[in-house]
This record gives C-alpha cells, sequence and structure tokens, in this order.
C-alpha cells in the first residue's frame, strides 16, 4: 500500500497570506489528524477528522481549519499567516474498525511552510 | 494519557543492540506503549506498540515490565541509519467516537548510533 502522501512538501509564504495543505491517507484509512511541529514547542496535535467530521481539536487559534472530504483526503488551511507559523505540518492516518484492538497512526513526510 | 520519561540521548556502537528505555509510572490497565521515531525533519515513523506482552516485529522488540511501569525498546544490530527521535507515547488503544484520539508526543531520546 502506498504511504500517507501530503502535497506540496515545501512552501514559502508572506505574512498575512493563507495556505492550504493537502494530505491522501493510506487506502482505507478514514482517520486524518494533523500535527504542528516546531523546534521551540515540539510534535503539537492539531485535529483530527474522522468521516468527514472534525472529531477532537488541539488548542490552536480559529486561524487553524481543516476539512476531509468523502474519499478521506484531508486538507488544512491557515489564514493570516504569522511568522510563528513556520512549521513542519503533519498529517497521519488511521484505521479506525470495530475488531481493532490498538489502532496506529502513520504519518506523512510532512509539509514545510515558511513565513517570511 | 499517561506520562511518559526518557533519557535526552543515548550513543550506541553501529552493530550493536540499542536498548531504549521508557518510564511510564501512571499507566492505565488499557493504555499501550506506542513507539516512534523520527529521522532529520521527516515524518515520524510508527516502529512497534504493546499492551503487556513483549512484543517484536522486523524493527524491534519491545519489553515491557510485569508491572507496566516502564518499558524498553531494543533495535538488536543498530545501523547508522537507526540514528533518530525516539518517542515513547503511552495511549488508550480503542477509543469511542469522540474522545481523545491523539498522540501526544514528549522529548524522546536523541538516539546517535556511531561507526
Amino acid at each position: 500500500k502506498a504511504g500517507v502522501t501530503q502535497t506540496p512538501r515545501y512552501l514559502i509564504k508572506t505574512r498575512g497570506q493563507q495556505v492550504t495543505l493537502s494530505c491522501s491517507p493510506i487506502s482505507g484509512h478514514r482517520s486524518v489528524s494533523w500535527y504542528q511541529q516546531t523546534p521551540g514547542q515540539g510534535l503539537q496535535f492539531l485535529f483530527e477528522y474522522f468521516s468527514e467530521t472534525q472529531r477532537n481539536k488541539g488548542n490552536f487559534p480559529g486561524r487553524f481549519s481543516g476539512r476531509q472530504f468523502s474519499n478521506s483526503r484531508s486538507e488544512m488551511n491557515v489564514s493570516t499567516l504569522e511568522l510563528g507559523d513556520s512549521a513542519l505540518y503533519l498529517c497521519a492516518s488511521s484505521t479506525v474498525s470495530a475488531g481493532v484492538r490498538a489502532d496506529t497512526q502513520y504519518f506523512g513526510p510532512g509539509t514545510r511552510l515558511t513565513v517570511l | 494519557d499517561a506520562k511518559t520519561t526518557q533519557p535526552t540521548s543515548m550513543d550506541c556502537a553501529e552493530g550493536r543492540a540499542a536498548n531504549l528505555p521508557c518510564n511510564h509510572s501512571t499507566i492505565s490497565g488499557n493504555e499501550y506503549v506506542y513507539w516512534y521515531r523520527q529521522i532529520h525533519s521527516q515524518g515520524p515513523q510508527y516502529i512497534i506498540h504493546g499492551l503487556k506482552n513483549n512484543e517484536t516485529n522486523e524493527m524491534a522488540s519491545l519489553i515491557i515490565t510485569e508491572d507496566r511501569k516502564s518499558s524498553t525498546l531494543i533495535l538488536p544490530h543498530a545501523t547508522l541509519r537507526d540514528t533518530a527521535v525516539y518517542y515513547c507515547i503511552v495511549r488508550v488503544g480503542v477509543v469511542s467516537s469522540g474522545s481523545a484520539r491523539q498522540l501526544t508526543f514528549g522529548s524522546g531520546t536523541q538516539l546517535t548510533v556511531l561507526p
């Protein structure tokens, strides 16, 4: 099976702009989670989507949003970019099904966002 | 989710076994131990997970103490490519709809495999 893919891999934006990142989960995986990684804060959870619904959200401002499509692909959007939004944005997918005792999240390669 | 404690850094000679410890003294009965690693600027890679029995796969072995308060990840024959930050995470396994499913990453252990 192909792994989690994220596009684009690298992105440079300026303050005030907005950005949309895309994530395609592993085939058959219906849950997609997003994380932000910065040198100062480490890996932090942004939100999780399952069946096109946001199920859980981390402690991030409303400028960070996301959505999931019927094919489980997900996008996250950051509006009014700030310098501090420069980070590696990671997407992870997992399968959620009856009988799965412990689901495992598989990560994509990430999108490196630089805000100038 | 239970908090974990890992050493900040460790070195290991190439070809030798790398043993990475993790303390999770407040682990609950329904919480699993997961291990991930992250090579610089790449996405975290899943390694292994377990509940109370020792586990082994093609990448590593996971040894969980009988009281489940600590565990050790073993890379049997470390190579230079195993140099990475290793994260030990404790999280509930099957979660119901709407409950927290995210992974909470700590600082991890920087493993450096030396030639």
